[in-house]
């Protein structure tokens, strides 16, 4: 079965720096895509980045990225620029490529400090 | 865009009574939907796939006799809380994907916040 991971509950970050949500999964397959998800205080889901696992090539938008590494299972988020908006829980997700089925991480709170 | 709405968005209700939660797709029309329930402070966990014109298919440890979900149409999928119990106390997010849009993130509602007092 799959399984993500995310290790870090919360994190905080100065207004303007940057920072890394780290994300681990365990799957047997070899196509299927990640996503990031933020959820604000108004608990609306909301997409973040995603990621198909065929394409080598790192997601970004705009001033979020993600690092993939394929072989290590790994899909952290790096945002730069931390605004205060972006306080909020990250979760991090993984959709295999014959289902619509999302499996979520256990979320990381981002904090941001002015 | 391609919108998901849910309502109610705030439900309180009595230990014993049913509430019924809705699930529609505003500008698609979604053969599969999700449901999802996410306790305070924790993750997403999948509840049940809701299949259109057929039964929902239920993740393990979840009873479909508690949770009844009917999708009778392409825009249209409810989730029945039965004889709830204040265990069942949660907020409850329902999602969708546009069909044939393999690489389409899911569509997230609202979500509805039940309290079962």
């Amino acid at each position: 079965a799959q399984t993500v991971t995310q290790s870090q509950p919360e994190m905080s970050v100065q207004e303007a720096e940057t920072v890394t949500l780290s994300c681990t999964y365990d799957t047997s397959e070899s196509d299927y895509y990640l996503f990031w998800y933020k959820q604000p205080p108004s608990r609306q889901m909301i997409l973040v980045i995603r990621q198909e696992a065929y394409k080598q090539q790192n997601a970004t938008e705009n001033r979020f990225s993600v690092n993939f590494q394929k072989a290590a299972k790994s899909f952290s988020l790096k945002i730069s620029d931390s605004q205060l908006g972006d306080a909020a829980m990250y979760f991090c997700a993984y959709r295999a490529y014959n289902t619509d089925k999302l499996i979520f991480g256990t979320g990381t709170r981002l904090q941001v400090f002015p | 865009g391609a919108v998901v709405s849910q309502h109610p968005s705030r439900v309180i209700c009595k230990s014993g009574t049913s509430v019924k939660i809705e699930c529609r797709s505003l500008d698609f029309q979604a053969t599969t939907m999700f449901w999802y329930r996410q306790f305070p402070k924790q993750s997403l966990m999948l509840m049940a796939t809701s299949n259109e014109g057929s039964k929902a298919t239920y993740e393990q440890g979840v009873e479909k006799d508690k949770f009844l979900i009917n999708h009778a149409s392409l825009t249209l999928s409810t989730l029945t809380v039965t004889s709830a119990h204040p265990e069942d106390s949660s907020f409850y997010i329902c999602s969708a994907v546009i069909p044939g849009h393999q690489n389409s993130p899911l569509h997230f509602g609202n979500g509805t916040r039940l309290t079962v007092t």
